[in-house]
């Protein structure tokens, strides 16, 4: 199966910046997720999307973030307002079991 | 402990030995999976193996699976120096729920 895309591979922020990260999964999986891993952590679940609806989401996943699906490939994860924590890679998947998943997107927040 | 605690944390072989790296998880899974990262990159797919099973094969790789003390084992044969990486177990409730990942083992393959 195709892999999945994720864009950009890194971004630098300022503080309290919108940043939108960008995903395409390339598939007709119903099943899309977010996951984050701060450097030398565990990698932490974030949200699930099925079927174009959240399906399940962390306590991580605040007021702060949001997720979209606008086009029926794309698959984008929004923070409104960035903080320094937020920093680490961001991964999307697909899949429903044993996910393919995006290179990372490294968001650093300064 | 946390849902999904590796051990060792980190593990340094010779090329040509086999490496085993333990998963302890807490809750009741659908399924266990095993992931591999390279530094700084993306998780890949390694292997599942659903609860009712108790060893699975592909390639090199052998896993076990022990519901009843709720641990699993990866077991790299014949390790090569492309083998360094990050292992990850993740566990899998049912209804496609969210992998719950453990903390990692760093593997390092000495040529």
């Amino acid at each position: 199966e195709p892999e999945v895309t994720q864009t950009p591979s890194h971004q630098v922020t300022q503080m309290g910046q919108e940043v939108i990260l960008r995903c395409v999964p390339i598939s007709n999986h119903l099943y899309f997720y977010w996951y984050r891993q701060i450097l030398g952590q565990k990698v932490e679940f974030l949200v699930s999307f099925y079927n174009n609806e959240i399906s399940e989401k962390s306590e991580i996943f605040d007021d702060q973030f949001s997720v979209e699906r606008p086009d029926g490939s794309n698959f984008t994860l929004k923070i409104r307002s960035t903080k320094l924590e937020d920093s680490a890679m961001y991964f999307c998947a697909r899949g429903d079991y044993g996910y393919t998943f995006g290179s990372g997107t490294r968001l650093t927040v300064v | 402990s946390q849902q999904g605690e590796e051990d060792p944390q980190a593990l340094s072989i010779q090329e040509g030995e086999n490496a085993t790296m333990n998963c302890s998880y807490k809750t009741s899974i659908n399924n266990l999976q095993w992931y591999r990262q390279n530094s700084g990159r993306g998780l890949v797919h390694l292997i599942l193996i659903r609860s009712n099973e108790r060893e699975k094969h592909s390639g090199r790789l052998r896993v076990t699976l022990d519901t009843s003390k709720k641990s699993s084992s990866l077991l790299i044969t014949a390790s090569r120096a492309a083998d360094t990486a990050s292992y990850f177990c993740a566990t899998q409730g049912f209804g496609n729920e969210k992998l719950t990942f453990g903390t990692g083992t760093r593997l390092t393959i000495i040529p």
